[in-house]
């Protein structure tokens, strides 16, 4: 498996907290993603990096920011949580055009 | 607008039996595709991927797919079920550039 986690797994949060999800890769791949996975749209991308202080916006990216401080991290921050943010959060891994690989997720709850 | 679909949302299929999972795309021209499966509370796994070359494409859990350029589709097939491949499957597609699309996926249930 690529070496990817997310932390934290779980969080439950309230609305209007600031909150910040990180993906940490061991595989120095160029490329990271975050998606968030939603029942019946599939997983739609929100951020991407491809490269250290490169990023750019995807298809669902309001609300949210991102930072690429170092190739094996890549942060995603939600500055002010809403329940609309409330998802299965992924982050993704790739060199190049080839495929991605995923972590394992993150669940996060906005009340 | 670039997109994947996945018109079934739910099947099930007896364990033993043969699985076929359908999957259009619309792009302008032939992307790449793959298909991914994501077991309850898991990250999402690569199956199989198409880039070029052989229309059937074998992939892992044996897992198959199959491109029609004439049909936009690139459905996944495997002969003979088994329990464990009860699962949410996404099919996915990729233009220039990076980004991925993915379609809404379809549930497997599997019956014993």
């Amino acid at each position: 498996d690529a070496g990817i986690t997310q932390s934290p797994r779980h969080k439950v949060t309230e609305t209007g907290t600031p909150v910040t999800l990180r993906c940490h890769q061991t595989e120095n791949h160029r490329y990271m993603y975050w998606y968030r996975q939603d029942p019946g749209h599939g997983l739609r991308l929100i951020h991407y990096s491809y490269g250290v202080k490169d990023t750019d916006k995807g298809e669902v990216s309001d609300g949210y920011s991102v930072s690429r401080s170092k190739t094996e991290d890549f942060l995603l921050t939600l500055e002010s949580a809403t329940s609309s943010q409330t998802s299965v959060y992924f982050c993704a891994i790739s060199e190049g055009p080839n495929e991605q690989f995923f972590g394992p997720g993150t669940r996060l709850t906005v009340l | 607008a670039q997109s994947v679909t996945q018109p079934d949302i739910h099947i099930t299929v007896s364990e033993g039996a043969s699985l076929e999972l359908r999957c259009n795309y619309s792009y302008g021209a032939t992307p790449y595709l793959f298909w991914y499966v994501q077991s309850p509370g898991q990250g999402l796994q690569l199956l199989l991927k198409y880039f070029s070359g052989d229309t059937l494409v074998q992939g892992i859990k044996g897992f198959e797919a199959e491109f029609k350029r004439s049909q936009s589709s690139f459905n996944l097939r495997k002969p003979s079920v088994h329990w464990s491949d009860a699962a949410e499957y996404f099919c996915a597609a990729k233009a220039a550039g990076n980004k991925l699309t993915f379609g809404g996926g379809t549930r497997v249930l599997v019956k014993p």
